[in-house]
């Protein structure tokens, strides 16, 4: 199984909803990442976990709270949001060790914020 | 710092040309090198990778050769389908790091 799952597909909230974005791997991954991707722009680093522990984090604003429950889950809470918050939302997983091995990425969760 | 630059698109090409997506890098010690593809309202797929230098990568008929002394990695293949209309990253991560870095990604559109 080489897949990383993303849940929901697509979502659409309003500013003061609280939503929450999930992701799962069942390759024994040990480092799982949130990316933020605008409309033709790479992928941009959010959020990085190494043995469920937050390692990473590219000064993203409090209104986007990650969380690992465990080695295989990686979830992103939202709150508050704004309409410039709409985005692609991408998880992914790699190995962790040397360092020099790829992220494989989900499907992706395309945000709308109204 | 560490980056990658691509070749800014789009490029159009009609089915069965040759492609080229030129790919240049800087950074420190060793980098592993990759290309992502991106379809249409999808996610990223590693295309391929290479780890060390005079490595090549190659899937789906796609070839990147890491040169280091040019600092490049090149997407080449040979004859492309409508079926490749994506757009294409490369990327890096350094030796013992976490942060993918990726260029600014190359739009493909292949005409029948």
């Amino acid at each position: 199984d080489t897949e990383v799952t993303q849940t929901p597909k697509h979502l659409v909230m309003g500013m003061t909803n609280k939503k929450s974005l999930k992701c799962e791997q069942h390759m024994g991954h040990r480092a799982m990442y949130w990316y933020k991707q605008k409309a033709k722009k790479p992928p941009e680093l959010m959020f990085v976990y190494s043995y469920e522990k937050l390692s990473i984090n590219e000064s993203v604003p409090s209104r986007f709270s990650p969380e690992c429950p465990n080695s295989s889950l990686l979830n992103l809470h939202l709150h508050a949001l704004q309409p410039e918050d709409s985005a692609l939302y991408l998880c992914a997983s790699s190995q962790v060790g040397t360092g020099r091995t790829e992220a494989f990425f989900g499907q992706g969760t395309r945000l709308t914020v109204v | 710092g560490n980056s990658v630059t691509q070749m800014e698109g789009p490029v159009t090409l009609s089915e069965e040309a040759f492609l080229t997506i030129n790919c240049t890098y800087t950074a420190t010690g060793y980098p592993s090198l990759f290309w992502y593809v991106q379809y249409p309202g999808e996610g990223l797929q590693l295309l391929l990778k290479a780890t060390k230098a005079d490595d090549k990568g190659s899937n789906k008929g796609f070839e990147a050769t890491y040169r280091k002394e040019t600092t490049s990695f090149h997407l080449e293949k040979g004859s492309v389908q409508v079926s490749d209309s994506a757009v294409y990253f490369c990327a890096l991560i350094l030796t013992g790091g976490f942060k993918t870095i990726f260029g600014a990604g190359t739009r493909l559109f292949v005409k029948a």
